[in-house]
């Protein structure tokens, strides 16, 4: 079974308007992280938030949050206010505790496209 | 200051060749790893390094050789390559625990002509 599945291969969003990236996860563990990362087509690898599994809040950092729903096993991350300079791959990752080996397992991504 | 670097960032060569990848991170890191990003865009990982050690080899052809000289270093040697070895080959880094980031080096693309 996949641990984290991204559903949305490809999205659409118009300039200035939020956007909903979906992704779940699986995994046994008490103890994970949750990350996201974007990957423009120049394709370096940027980090862009973090959630832990016993955090009570969503993450938020800048026009980026999190949608943390620990019971359905989803971290969605919102953006807000898109802007032209989002349009990239975006990859939803996990990592378990320290057993696990502590890499980083990846979803298969999500392609953003903004229109002005 | 660079954080993680890989080198090269481009590399073609002819099937049965060998070649190696060089990553490097000045973050003091513990944990190196590679990972393999294919023609779909899917990252996977292939090795996990934690002082010099190596924790996790997933289903990676013996071809494939890591060696870290030191925990700064993780460099990849490949040797017979295949055309099925093009790929985006990404070296990473991160402390050992499950609330921090790994940071990533630009990435190597591998052609095998």
């Amino acid at each position: 079974a996949q641990k984290i599945t991204q559903t949305q291969p490809g999205m659409f969003v118009q300039e200035k308007e939020a956007v909903t990236l979906d992704c779940t996860y699986d995994t046994s563990d008490p103890s994970y992280g949750l990350f996201w990362y974007k990957q423009p087509s120049s394709g370096e690898m940027i980090f862009l938030i973090y959630q832990g599994s016993y955090d009570q809040q969503n993450a938020t950092e800048g026009r980026y949050s999190l949608n943390f729903q620990k019971a359905r096993k989803s971290a969605n991350l919102v953006i807000s206010a898109s802007q032209l300079g989002d349009s990239a791959m975006y990859f939803c990752a996990m990592r378990e505790g320290k057993d696990a080996g502590n890499m980083l397992t990846f979803g298969g991504g999500t392609r953003l496209m903004v229109k002005p | 200051d660079t954080a993680v670097s890989q080198t090269p960032k481009y590399l073609v060569t002819q099937m049965g060749n060998d070649k190696s990848i060089k990553c490097e991170q000045n973050l003091g890191h513990d944990t190196m790893y590679w990972y393999k990003q294919d023609s779909k865009k899917f990252l996977k990982i292939m090795f996990s390094y934690n002082n010099k050690e190596l924790i996790i080899n997933e289903t990676v052809p013996n071809r494939f050789s890591p060696k870290s000289p030191d925990k700064a270093h993780l460099n990849l040697h490949i040797n017979s390559l295949e055309l099925g070895d093009s790929a985006v080959y990404f070296c990473a880094s991160s402390r050992r625990d499950t609330n921090t980031e790994a940071f990533f080096g630009q990435g190597t693309r591998l052609t095998v002509v």
